[in-house]
């Protein structure tokens, strides 16, 4: 069974600062791996989708990392705002159904 | 392109009766996936269906059901409501191979009283 952990569970930075979120995963057999933004009691947000053939994808200021073998994928947010408070997602796909880790809870002070 | 739309958004329901809720997933998606969110239990998965077809399930029990159309609409049914059974219910989006980006509706938030 896929287990899905994320570290730390709860990160409050100043505005400005460079966000470092961690995720791990069990089972290597993964068809991708997919970070979420969720804002309270609201749906989850899609920031980056990265194929188990990749090693990273970027969008903005995130960049997101995968490596397999070691079952670990970190999400890097530049230069954080207080816009970025969120929860982060990150979820593995194997046989059609995503495992989810319990995600950070990111605060960015103003 | 419009998103994945949930309705309702929210129901309050009584302890015993049932409840249908629906997903109309992104335009040309034919993989329909329903979560199940609490505080405690995080996001756990329902089941996934792709053209009409439940494809993988998760560990509920039978009074959890879903289906999908021929439109690729679908929607989860939970009969003889527990209090338990309050949460948000999300339902995702994907082209259905396998290896696409997930999205996310805004979901259906089920207490149950």
């Amino acid at each position: 069974k896929q287990e899905v952990t994320q570290i730390p569970a709860a990160l409050s930075v100043p505005e400005g600062e460079n966000l470092v979120l961690n995720c791990s995963f069990t089972d290597s057999a993964i068809y991708n791996l997919q970070w979420f933004r969720q804002d309270h009691g609201k749906g989850l947000t899609s920031l980056l989708l990265i194929q188990s053939s990749q090693r990273e994808q970027t969008s903005g200021r995130l960049n997101a990392s995968l490596d397999k073998s070691s079952g670990r994928s970190t999400l890097y947010i530049a230069a954080s705002q207080p816009g970025d408070s969120a929860t982060y997602l990150c979820a593995v796909e194997d046989d059609y159904k995503l495992s989810f880790g319990a995600g950070t809870t990111v605060t960015v002070r103003a | 392109k419009a998103g994945v739309t949930q309705t309702p958004r929210y129901l309050i329901k009584t302890r015993g009766q049932q409840v249908t809720l629906s997903c109309s997933p992104i335009s040309g998606h034919r993989s329909v996936s329903w979560y199940q969110q609490t505080p405690g239990q995080g996001l756990q998965f329902l089941f996934e269906y792709f053209s009409e077809t439940q494809r993988n399930k998760g560990n509920f029990p039978g009074r959890f059901s879903g289906r999908q159309f021929s439109n690729s609409r679908s929607e989860m049914n939970v009969s003889t409501l527990e209090l338990g059974d309050s949460a948000l219910y999300l339902c995702a989006s994907q082209g259905g191979s396998g290896d696409t980006e997930a999205f996310f509706g805004q979901g259906t938030r089920l207490t149950v009283v």
